[in-house]
């Protein structure tokens, strides 16, 4: 088995800061994502890295940069918090069969 | 694109009465992605439930079931007797095209059993 750990758990930030969320996993897996999720909706795919040094956008990419300089380890920076923005970031890596694992979460909140 | 419709929450059930919460899929770049289901209990992280990658077969997982349906495109979550514990937010989820990708998510249906 494995784990994915993502830090910080919360992040509160100020209008137009930059912020940095990080995710390291232990499987071993190729293919990392970052997802975020607003209040009673759906994940949203924002990047994506199918292996060291690999960045795809996905379709909420706009407003973030992404990092995958390791293979066990994707970050995700929001560019400039915007201000009432309160959301949850997921980090997932992908198994063998196409299913994803998934972190515990970054809960932002910006002032 | 691709998109995932299931029952809108909350549910309310009591327990050992029976569950269903209904999945109906569209995917326009593959003509069968793989279906699963996620869980979310109360305090922790988003997990796979089941699984179910071949049209037609049946998934299970902590006594859930889905059926992937390529007729009626639809992949619904059904238990037979519910306990508390199975109070959480269930997701229904596909992958498509590009395996690579993230995958499709429905809003999700928070389930709450009461004793």
């Amino acid at each position: 088995g494995g784990i994915i750990t993502q830090t910080p758990k919360f992040l509160i930030g100020q209008e137009g800061q930059k912020l940095t969320l990080k995710c390291q996993q232990n499987f071993n897996h190729d293919t990392m994502y970052w997802y975020r999720q607003d209040s009673g909706k759906g994940l949203r795919l924002i990047y994506y890295s199918i292996t060291e040094n690999d960045l795809q956008k996905g379709d909420l990419s706009e407003g973030y940069d992404a990092s995958r300089e390791k293979k066990s380890s994707f970050s995700l920076t929001v560019t400039s918090a915007q201000k009432n923005e309160m959301a949850v970031f997921l980090c997932a890596s992908r198994g063998d069969s196409y299913e994803q694992y998934f972190g515990p979460g970054t809960r932002l909140t910006v002032l | 694109g691709d998109s995932v419709t299931q029952t809108e929450g909350p549910v309310t059930v009591s327990e050992s009465e029976s569950l269903i919460i209904n999945c109906t899929y569209s995917a326009t770049s593959i003509a069968y992605p793989n279906l699963f289901w996620y869980v979310r209990y109360p305090g922790e992280g988003l997990q796979l439930l089941l699984k179910v990658i071949t049209a037609g077969q049946k998934g299970s997982s902590r006594g859930f079931e889905a059926t992937y349906n390529k007729e009626t495109t639809s992949f619904h979550l059904q238990k037979a007797s519910v306990q508390e514990s199975d109070s959480a937010v269930y997701y229904c989820a596909l992958g498509a095209g590009n395996y690579a990708q993230g995958l499709t998510f429905g809003l999700g249906t928070r389930v709450s059993v009461f004793p």
